[in-house]
């Protein structure tokens, strides 16, 4: 069964350093997402993409945050510098919009620790 | 920021008991979604309800959803200690959908 791939799976980093996750979503699926999810909340969206074109970002911190998804297939979050406050999972999902039910697909997070 | 709440935020049953969480949402949707966590994985989908729809069942989930009230519950029957995870339902309108803070669900063997 096809998965969405995302790696690392860990990460431990000092805050102001620069941090780098990637996702490479299930074939075919157009609809890539970033969420961050904070300990015991549910995942917040921070970025939204159909193909290579963000179609929502209003939740993503530019000041330190950005996304892409240069040829519409796999994505890369970047965070420089990281901060305290950035430690959760993140997350990245995709969907068919082709799809009726825009169910979402979810891998397995990278979990970010900033010290 | 999150669409919703669950309610109740933890719950602890002991296995072959029902489980049943509840979600309440803000704004209109054209669909709900249920979806699991295990502890440290990513998301699964388990169940979509249209805004169309009042019930739904799939295995042992039953779905519920009533627009009017702007709420959904999830009935796990006969739970199992596998069905331990957080459960999180999300409100989608128009592909942007929203997650609440999820239910913790606890099931003893």
């Amino acid at each position: 069964e096809a998965e969405v791939a995302q790696s690392p799976r860990y990460k431990i980093t000092e805050k102001s350093q620069a941090v780098a996750f990637w996702c490479d979503p299930i074939s075919g699926h157009a609809t890539l997402y970033w969420y961050r999810q904070i300990l015991g909340q549910g995942p917040e969206l921070l970025v939204q993409f159909q193909d290579e074109s963000v179609v929502d970002d209003s939740q993503l911190p530019k000041d330190r945050f950005s996304a892409e998804r240069l040829k519409g297939v796999d994505s890369t979050l970047k965070i420089q510098p990281a901060e305290l406050g950035d430690s959760a999972m993140y997350l990245c999902a995709s969907s068919s919009p082709g799809q009726a039910s825009y169910e979402q697909y979810f891998g397995p997070g990278t979990r970010l620790t900033v010290t | 920021s999150q669409q919703g709440e669950e309610d109740p935020q933890a719950l602890s049953i002991q296995e072959g008991e029902n489980a049943t969480m509840n979600c309440s949402y803000k704004t209109s949707i054209n669909n709900l979604q249920w979806y699991r966590q295990n502890s440290g994985r990513g998301l699964v989908h388990l169940i979509l309800i249209r805004s169309n729809e009042r019930e739904k069942h799939s295995g042992r989930l039953r779905v519920t959803l009533d627009t009017s009230k702007k709420s959904s519950s999830l009935l796990i029957t006969a739970s199992r200690a596998a069905d331990t995870a957080s459960y999180f339902c999300a409100s989608e309108y128009n592909n942007d959908m929203r997650f609440g803070a999820g239910t913790r669900l606890t099931v003893k063997p």
